[in-house]
């Protein structure tokens, strides 16, 4: 079974400008959790879809936003780039939470670095 | 919300020892505890995981320890070896966040030859 995938994996990018990163699930995964990692503030989280809907959010700005297509695949967008937002964005697909065999599993990461 | 703290933030042992690693976390809700590693350049990969139901778990040379009244789990690695050098994650989620997990903040793991 393929893993997580996520594309691109490296990007850079200027300040003021926007990105888009895409995420693959495993075969069968039907939620999908993005994260910013940083040395500064570790992993965190950043939205969760299920089934095309948001169903949970951290405590990022608005200029963080996500959605999930009808085949599971998901694309976070990052507006208004700023240096802050240099970071690891990982994406992580799992199962239904709440089922026996729920387990999540993380893709390689996008390394964004804005100048 | 949910908060989780790791300890220690670095460890270093012999090859062949335990390494010990330790989390608490704040929200009683929570029932999934994952424990992932991280290698430089790699994203987190999932190594083992415990869910309230349950009190400990095996798999060869690591083991996770759940104590729920204390809201504390522990990650043990046995006959540690070069390998398992890494950047070890605890984590804590479900219940009523879905999946969203809440990380520690990581224990730098060095085994030495």
């Amino acid at each position: 079974k393929a893993g997580v995938t996520q594309t691109p994996r490296y990007l850079i990018k200027t300040r003021g400008q926007q990105v888009t990163l895409s995420c693959s699930p495993i075969s069968g995964h039907r939620s999908v959790s993005w994260y910013q990692q940083t040395p500064g503030q570790g992993l965190q989280f950043l939205f969760e879809y299920f089934s095309e809907t948001q169903r949970n959010k951290g405590n990022f700005p608005g200029r963080f936003s996500g959605r999930q297509f009808s085949n599971s695949r998901s694309e976070m967008n990052v507006s208004t780039l700023e240096l802050g937002d240099s970071a690891l964005y990982l994406c992580a697909s799992s199962t239904l939470p709440g089922q026996g065999d729920y387990e999540q599993y993380f893709g390689p990461g996008t390394r964004l670095t804005v100048t | 919300g949910e908060n989780v703290e790791q300890h220690p933030s670095t460890l270093s042992v012999q090859e062949g020892d335990s390494a010990v690693i330790k989390c608490t976390y704040s929200d009683s809700a929570s029932n999934y505890f994952p424990w992932y590693k991280q290698e430089l350049g790699k994203g987190p990969q999932l190594i083992i995981d415990i869910r309230s139901n349950v009190g400990e778990k095996k798999d060869q040379r690591i083991a996770v320890t759940l104590n729920k009244t204390a809201k504390h789990f522990s990650l043990h690695i046995t006959e540690t070896q070069p390998e398992d050098s890494a950047v070890y994650f605890c984590a804590a989620g479900g219940g009523t966040s879905y999946g969203k997990l809440t990380f520690g903040q990581g224990t730098i793991l060095t085994v030495h030859p």
